[in-house]
């Protein structure tokens, strides 16, 4: 099955500063990637997906990419607000499925004013 | 106002003592699913259903049965529940599959003694 390492489990920040996690999967056919926001005592929320025939997606301050051949995605969070403070979770969903989604173990990310 | 709703919100229980946790949606979707959540291991699928009467395992189906008589209604039954479900417990809804948003609920707290 799919494999998703995430990485760092914890990140802190300067306000005004960016900030990248990054995700390793580990099924090469692999072919949607969404990242979830979770703020404290909060459901996780998607905050920006892609598709593996795209290599970058954009949506404001937040932007991810995808690297098929080196089996990685990032997020990206420029000009961090303290809002921006939460648990990230990306996921795979593994080739020949479209039912079942692997989460990575999150990320603590704290935007320090 | 579009949402996904679970109870209890809060549970306290005993080992063996059965249970169910409701989760229902009214956004007409076909996918549903239920999570678990545990510090440092991410979100794990424990079941989820792409239809009325289609129900699947995901990854971590041990203990947990679950039933999709209705499209708006995907109960969680632990049938003798053990301390090791002991977890913060998540059911989401997407309009036909894992490659749409997921809705997560807001979230149910297990403690099992």
């Amino acid at each position: 099955g799919e494999n998703v390492e995430q990485h760092p489990s914890t990140l802190s920040v300067q306000e005004g500063d960016s900030a990248v996690i990054k995700c390793t999967y580990s099924d090469s056919a692999s072919n949607y990637f969404p990242w979830y926001k979770q703020e404290l005592g909060k459901r996780p929320q998607l905050i920006i997906d892609i598709r593996s025939n795209v290599g970058e997606k954009k949506d404001q301050r937040i932007a991810v990419t995808l690297n098929k051949t080196a089996k990685h995605f990032s997020l990206h969070i420029t000009e961090t607000q303290p809002e921006d403070s939460a648990v990230y979770f990306c996921a795979a969903i593994p080739s020949g499925s479209a039912r079942q989604l692997t989460f990575g173990s999150g990320t603590q990310l704290t935007v320090l004013p | 106002e579009a949402q996904v709703t679970q109870n209890p919100r809060y549970l306290i229980t005993v080992t063996g003592k059965k249970l169910t946790v409701t989760c229902s949606q009214n956004m007409n979707h076909e996918y549903m699913s239920w999570y678990r959540q545990d510090p440092g291991l991410g979100l794990r699928q424990i079941y989820y259903s792409m239809n009325v009467e289609v129900t699947d395992k995901g990854d971590v189906p041990e203990g947990y049965k679950v039933s999709r008589k209705e499209k708006r209604n995907f109960p969680l039954i632990l049938e003798s529940p053990s301390p090791n479900q002991t977890s913060l417990y998540f059911c989401a809804s997407s309009p036909t599959g894992l490659g749409d948003t997921q809705y997560f609920g807001p979230g149910t707290r297990l403690t099992v003694l």
